[in-house]
């Protein structure tokens, strides 16, 4: 059974450039959730989705935005972006609200 | 809001000896707790959760973890380290109940170094 798939798994961009992140969750999982991993802030919460419609949503700026596909696939974009936007992005899976997330192995964005 | 506190950003160990990682945390609510590990340019891998009834709680490659809720502890152990378990750790609370496992609040991290 294929685990959650992120693309690509690292990326370059500059300043002011925007970036859109994909995930695809293992086959049957319908909440798709998104966090943000950095030396100095750690893992945060950007934002969880679960049959198209965002469930929650974390403390981040209106720069960072996601959408969920009806084949459960998730997308996360981040406009305008800024140094401090470089980080490893995880999504997770999980095949209902209340059982457990199962990570990919992220996405390495570096803002130059 | 929850919050997890882990006590110790590393820490070493020989190889067979306990490894012990500690986690407090803060929740209003009873909580749903989890332990991850990190390996290198990796992703988290879950190793046990704990969300109601037995408290001790067995994980996979040897972990364990209790919670106690007198001491909002949920602390992590392996009675003998492998050279494998080198990694990194992360002990997580879920937000509320209400939004289940989705939304989780990790604690900052802890190192696991294991010398030969």
């Amino acid at each position: 059974k294929a685990g959650v798939t992120q693309t690509p798994r690292y990326l370059i961009k500059t300043r002011g450039q925007q970036v859109t992140l994909s995930c695809s969750p293992i086959s049957g999982h319908r909440s798709v959730s998104w966090y943000q991993q950095t030396p100095g802030q750690g893992l945060q919460f950007l934002f969880e989705y679960f049959s198209e419609t965002q469930r929650n949503k974390g403390n981040f700026p209106g720069r960072f935005s996601g959408r969920q596909f009806s084949n459960s696939r998730s997308e996360m974009n981040v406009s305008t972006l800024e140094l401090g936007d470089s980080a490893l992005y995880l999504c997770a899976s999980s095949l209902a609200v209340n059982t457990e997330a199962f990570f990919g192995q992220g996405t390495r964005l570096t803002v130059v | 809001a929850q919050s997890v506190t882990q006590l110790g950003s590393h820490v070493s160990v020989s190889e067979g000896a306990l490894v012990l990682l500690r986690c407090n945390y803060s929740s209003s609510v009873p909580p749903y707790l989890f332990w991850y590990v990190q390996y290198p340019n990796q992703g988290l891998q879950l190793l046990l959760k704990y969300t109601t009834g037995a408290t001790l709680v067995k994980g996979i490659n040897g972990f364990e973890a209790e919670f106690k809720k007198s001491e909002t502890s949920f602390h992590l152990t392996k009675p003998s380290a492998h050279m494998s378990d080198a990694a990194e750790y992360f002990c997580a609370v879920s937000g509320s109940r209400g939004t289940g496992f989705q939304k989780l609040v990790f604690g900052t991290g802890t190192r696991l170094l294991v010398s030969p």
